[in-house]
């Protein structure tokens, strides 16, 4: 069975302090991958998405940028934070390719930038 | 991705069934009707999907109106960890657009 790992679940961070987050994916290949964020109290904002390694679609400008090394790994960053950038961190996947699949949430990592 | 509109909340009697609409007119003929929910502090959970047919699996039930512009998500018996927001997506693609939801109190 696939299972979705991230880490840490929980950080704070100070403002202007770099960032890094991690997402694997096990049991599956050629995931699709995607990074969301929920700010306190609001609804999930996609940030990020990967078809395949090397492959980054943004979908908000923001401070943040993604990576995905590897075919099962999904990094966030940040070389510098601000505090809106505080807010819960989800990684999901999907099976690749053609047709329509349900995405599968990871632990999520919650963040308080200070 | 067609437009989904939910009731922002709703109660029910634990043990009692769990209806929760949705209407998503707009939806296209290649767009599934899925519904996700999330506990509070956790990712959201995938429950269930469907294209035309009703669905069902062992969380829940998906009841699609013959004219597919809306949805009906049943938790036949809910308890009080069924307590959460309630996502009702329809989509053609991934990755999933995320409403406002319905938050769903189930009350002892």
């Amino acid at each position: 069975s696939q299972t979705i790992h991230q880490w840490p679940a929980t950080l704070v961070q100070p403002v202007g302090s770099p960032l890094s987050l991690e997402c694997t994916v096990e049991g599956t290949s050629n995931p699709n991958l995607y990074w969301y964020r929920q700010a306190a109290g609001r609804g999930l904002q996609l940030l990020f998405y990967s078809v395949g390694i090397g492959q980054i679609s943004s979908e908000v400008p923001q401070n943040l940028s993604a990576s995905r090394p590897q075919d099962r790994q999904f990094i966030l960053s940040s070389k510098k934070l601000l505090l809106s950038d505080s807010g819960f961190y989800l990684c999901a996947w999907s099976p690749g390719g053609q047709g329509t699949y349900e995405q599968y949430f990871g632990p999520g990592t919650r963040l308080t930038v200070t | 991705d067609a437009k989904t509109t939910q009731p922002p909340s709703m109660d029910c009697a634990e043990g009692r069934a769990a209806n929760l609409p949705c209407n998503h007119s707009t939806i296209s003929g290649n767009e599934y009707v899925y519904w996700y929910r999330q506990i509070h502090s956790q990712g959201p959970q995938y429950i269930i999907h469907g294209l035309k047919n009703n669905e069902t699996n062992e969380m829940a039930s998906l009841i699609i109106t013959e004219d597919r512009k809306s949805s009906t998500l049943i938790l036949p018996h809910a308890t009080l960890r069924d307590t959460a927001v309630y996502y009702c997506i329809a989509s053609g693609n991934t990755p999933l657009v995320f409403g406002k939801g319905t938050r769903l109190s189930v009350i002892a």
